[in-house]
C-alpha cells in the first residue's frame, strides 16, 4: 500500500462542473503539496499546505490533518483544468524527512 | 530568472551508452533533486542533495550516478544505459528546510533501445 493515495485516478468533468480531488496520506507530516502537470509535461505547484485551507482563484485546498486527508476543489471547472493533479507528503520523523512521497496523480479533463 | 532548467529535452541511446542529464537553477536554492516519471507510477526519487557538496540516494539509484557541481547545478549520469531506463526524467530545486515549494525542469524524455 502506498503511503500516498490518490482518487480518483481518472475524472471527466463537463466545464463549469465542481471538482473534487481527494489525497490520503498514512504518515505523519509536516507539509502536503498539491502539484499540477500539464499534457506537455511540466509540472508547477500548485499549494502547499500544513493546516486549514488555501484559495488561489478557482482553486482551493483543505487539508484534515486528524484524518489524514486532503482535497482539492476546482469550481466553475474549464477545460483548460485539464492536467494531471499530483498530491505529495513530507513526511515527520521518524521517516526520512529529506524527500517527499508523491501520490500516482489524478488525470483530469474537462470537456467543453 | 530562468528557474530550472534541463538539458536535453529529447534523447535515444542504444543499451551500454552513457549520458549526463544537466540541471541547473537561478534561485539560490540549497535542495536538489532528481526524479524519474514511469506511467501509472507517480513521481520516484533518484537522488537528491540538500546542500552544496552533499548526495543521497533516494527511492530507486541503481544505474545511477549524480554530481553537485556547485550550489547551482546537479547532474545525473547514466554509467550504461538500460531499457528500464527509459522515463521522463525530472529535476526539481527547492528551499527546504525553507518553505518546502518545489520548482520543477521541463522534463528529459529518455528512450533506451
Amino acid at each position: 500500500k502506498n503511503e500516498v493515495e490518490q482518487s480518483p485516478q481518472n475524472l471527466t468533468a463537463q466545464e463549469g462542473e465542481f471538482i473534487t480531488i481527494n489525497c490520503s496520506y498514512s504518515v505523519g507530516i509536516s507539509a502536503l503539496h498539491w502539484l499540477q502537470q500539464h499534457p506537455g509535461g511540466g509540472i508547477v505547484s500548485l499549494f502547499m499546505l500544513s493546516s486549514g485551507k488555501k484559495k488561489h482563484g478557482r482553486l482551493i485546498a483543505t487539508i484534515n490533518i486528524q484524518e489524514k486527508h486532503s482535497s482539492l476543489h476546482i469550481t466553475a471547472s474549464h477545460p483548460r483544468d485539464s492536467a494531471v493533479y499530483i498530491c505529495a507528503v513530507r513526511p515527520k520523523p521518524p521517516f526520512n524527512t529529506d524527500k517527499l512521497i508523491f501520490g500516482t496523480g489524478t488525470r483530469l479533463q474537462v470537456f467543453p | 530568472n530562468a528557474g530550472v532548467t534541463q538539458t536535453p529535452k529529447f534523447q535515444v541511446l542504444k543499451t551500454g551508452q552513457s549520458m549526463t542529464l544537466q540541471c541547473a537553477q537561478d534561485m539560490n536554492h540549497n535542495s536538489m533533486y532528481w526524479y524519474r516519471q514511469d506511467p501509472g507510477m507517480g513521481l520516484r526519487l533518484i537522488y537528491y542533495s540538500a546542500s552544496e557538496g552533499t548526495t543521497d540516494k533516494g527511492e530507486v539509484p541503481n544505474g545511477y550516478n549524480v554530481s553537485r557541481l556547485n550550489k547551482r547545478e546537479f547532474s545525473l549520469r547514466l554509467e550504461s544505459a538500460a531499457p528500464s531506463q527509459t522515463s521522463v526524467y525530472f529535476c526539481a530545486s527547492s528551499t527546504y528546510p525553507g518553505t518546502d515549494t518545489q520548482y520543477f525542469g521541463p522534463g528529459t524524455r529518455l528512450t533506451v533501445l
